[in-house]
This record gives structure tokens, C-alpha cells and sequence, in this order.
């Protein structure tokens, strides 16, 4: 059965300042997802990424992933009060090409002015 | 182009009843998945669908059905209601197997 962990599950930072989001999965994968939730809200996607060694950066955030680590990050670079919400790695655990996306813990981060 | 809508955005029923959700998937979308989430399980995945056909599902009990049509709406429906079916239920769409999914509003379902 796949298992999905992050951590921190929560994430206290100052403005200006970085960090970085783990996720370690169990079985081999090769599709990964990085998913924004702000309180009462839904799913916003942000990145999705396909192969060993992938990186994509979309503003303040960069995720990267290790296929033979089983591991993917997302680095948040100097951070922004806008940026505080719960942030969600998603691993696709497909089997015959089937989709059965398995989510990991989530993390809170909360953005301190 | 319009997103993924859900209808209703909020129930609440009584334990014992049935209840049907419904998701319109992004135009040209033929994957559909749903998901349950809660405060103490989290994200989970319940079931998938592609052209009208379940590809995958989660460990649900078989109280907890679906079904998509030719237009790639879905439905997905709980029979007899626990008090732990209370959840945020979510769907997504996307246009190929494992590409980028886009996540309805979800439908919050107070069981009572």
C-alpha cells in the first residue's frame, strides 16, 4: 500500500524567510503533485511532476523530485503572508495505467508579517 | 472555460438515510475522481472514473457508490449514513489518465 508522509505538518515562519516541505513516498511513482488548500477552500493545483530529477518554480515556490529517493520537495523562498495555507503532496500510485492518487498529511503553513 | 462544479455545496441528513453528490467536470474532461476529506483521515481517495467505467478505487465500504455518464458527469451516492460519512467531498477532473486535476468546490455533508 503506497504511503505518503510530509513534514513539517506544521510550519511557523517569518516573512522573508525560507524553508523547505518534504515528502517521502513508499513505492516506486513517477507522477507527483503539489496541491495549495486555504481554509474553507478547495484544491488549487500547483505543480505536477513526471520524472526523475523534475523541477518547477512558479513564484515564491519551487518543488523538485528524486524517483530513486522517493522524495519531493517544495522550497519556499522568501516567504510572503500570502502564501500561509496548507500545502499537500499527492502521489499517483497507479496501477495499469489506472489513476489512484494517494495524499500525504498536508502541511499548515502560516506566514508571520 | 467554466471549472468543476459540485452540487449541493452543503447536507445534512440523518444517520441511516442516502445521499447523492454530484460533479460536472471541466468541459472535455473524461476522468473524474472523488475524494473524502476529513479532519482526522485527511485526503482520501474514493473512486475514479473514465469513460463511464470505475478504474480504481479506494478502501471504502460498499456503502459508498458512484457512477459517470456518457457526458462525464458523475454521481456518487452513500447509503445508509454514519455519523463519520460527515466530510468534505471533493472531486476532481482531468483530461488524460494522471495528468493535472482540477478540484471542484466540494460538497460538505453533515451527517447528524
Amino acid at each position: 500500500e503506497l504511503k505518503v508522509e510530509q513534514n513539517p505538518l506544521f510550519l511557523s515562519m517569518q516573512e522573508g524567510k525560507n524553508y523547505t516541505i518534504y515528502c517521502n513516498y513508499s513505492t516506486t511513482s513517477d507522477r507527483l503533485y503539489w496541491y495549495r488548500q486555504d481554509p474553507g477552500k478547495s484544491l488549487e493545483s500547483l505543480f505536477v511532476l513526471l520524472s526523475n530529477g523534475a523541477v518547477k518554480q512558479e513564484g515564491r515556490l519551487m518543488a523538485s523530485l528524486d524517483t530513486k529517493a522517493r522524495l519531493s520537495t517544495l522550497h519556499i523562498t522568501a516567504a510572503v503572508h500570502d502564501l500561509s495555507a496548507t500545502y499537500f503532496c499527492a502521489v499517483d500510485g497507479s496501477v495499469g495505467g489506472y489513476q489512484k492518487v494517494t495524499f500525504g498529511t498536508g502541511t499548515k503553513l502560516q506566514v508571520i508579517p | 472555460k467554466a471549472g468543476v462544479t459540485q452540487t449541493p455545496r452543503y447536507l445534512i441528513k440523518t444517520r441511516g438515510q442516502q445521499v447523492t453528490l454530484s460533479c460536472s467536470p471541466i468541459s472535455g474532461h473524461r476522468s473524474v475522481s472523488w475524494y473524502q476529506q476529513t479532519p482526522g483521515q485527511g485526503l482520501q481517495f474514493l473512486f475514479e472514473y473514465f469513460s463511464e467505467t470505475q478504474r480504481n478505487k479506494g478502501n471504502f465500504p460498499g456503502r459508498f457508490s458512484g457512477r459517470q455518464f456518457s457526458n462525464s458527469r458523475s454521481e456518487m451516492n452513500v447509503s445508509t449514513l454514519e455519523l463519520g460519512d460527515s466530510a468534505l467531498y471533493l472531486c476532481a477532473s482531468s483530461d488524460q489518465l494522471a495528468d493535472t486535476q482540477y478540484f471542484g468546490p466540494g460538497t460538505r455533508l453533515t451527517v447528524l
